[in-house]
């Protein structure tokens, strides 16, 4: 079955514990994103990629790294999370850029107290 | 810079009534627009996408949407709402922003439907 998997789903961590939530997609996508969704604002882009090696910030990268390695995996690191990145978090993929048609993982839910 | 409004934050409808939920989006090429639905608990699923062509689209679940370029808009319809159509409804649109190919979503739409 076509998908994008992540784990944990759920996280509840403290102030600084660094912590690493996987992405994987079996589609062979080459662009992979991440998102975080909060009340009232929507889903706004952290970090993607347009392919093995290749990541750029989105529209609110401050906390958060990425890495891709393998075309299939893109985890998100927090490195020391703050109770500001409470929030639920998704993973996307697209065969390409041009159109973005995104399928989403089913979101990690992370508190971080 | 692109955006998306849904105006509606919250709707409420009765099972078995018509659905309109409105999308405006400003974009200075065609952009591609997409309808994406969360269900509680879940990710988000595509509904439907415009990318060219005929205006009307359909999609999953009997809805449809319509592309309006003279009024920047792409709202979701469906004439008979259902029970399990309860959900939180994402208008995103796509395109170069800058030069970074991007998906930009609207703050979402919560659909309530009573018996």
């Amino acid at each position: 079955e076509a998908q994008v998997t992540q784990n944990p789903r759920y996280l509840i961590t403290v102030t600084g514990k660094k912590l690493t939530v996987t992405c994987s997609q079996n589609m062979n996508h080459e662009y992979m994103s991440w998102y975080r969704q909060d009340p009232g604002l929507g889903l706004r882009q952290i970090y993607y990629s347009m392919n093995v090696e290749v990541t750029d910030k989105g529209d609110v990268p401050e906390g958060y790294k990425v890495s891709r390695k393998e075309k299939r995996n893109f985890p998100l690191i927090l490195e020391s999370p703050s109770p500001n990145q409470t929030s639920l978090y998704f993973c996307a993929s697209s065969l390409s850029s041009v159109p973005l048609e995104q399928y989403f993982g089913p979101g990690t839910r992370l508190t971080v107290t | 810079a692109q955006s998306v409004t849904q105006p509606d934050i919250h709707i409420t409808v009765s099972e078995g009534a018509s659905l309109e939920l409105r999308c405006n989006y400003s974009y200075g090429a065609t952009p591609y627009l997409f309808w994406y639905v969360q269900s509680p608990g879940q990710g988000l699923q595509l509904l439907l996408k415009y990318f060219s062509g005929d205006t009307l689209v359909q999609g999953i679940k009997g809805f449809e949407a319509e592309f309006k370029r003279s009024q920047s808009s792409f709202n979701l319809r469906k004439p008979s709402v259902h029970w399990s159509d309860a959900a939180e409804y994402f208008c995103a649109v796509g395109g170069k922003d800058y030069n970074t190919d991007k998906l930009i979503f609207g703050t979402g739409t919560r659909l309530q439907v009573f018996p």
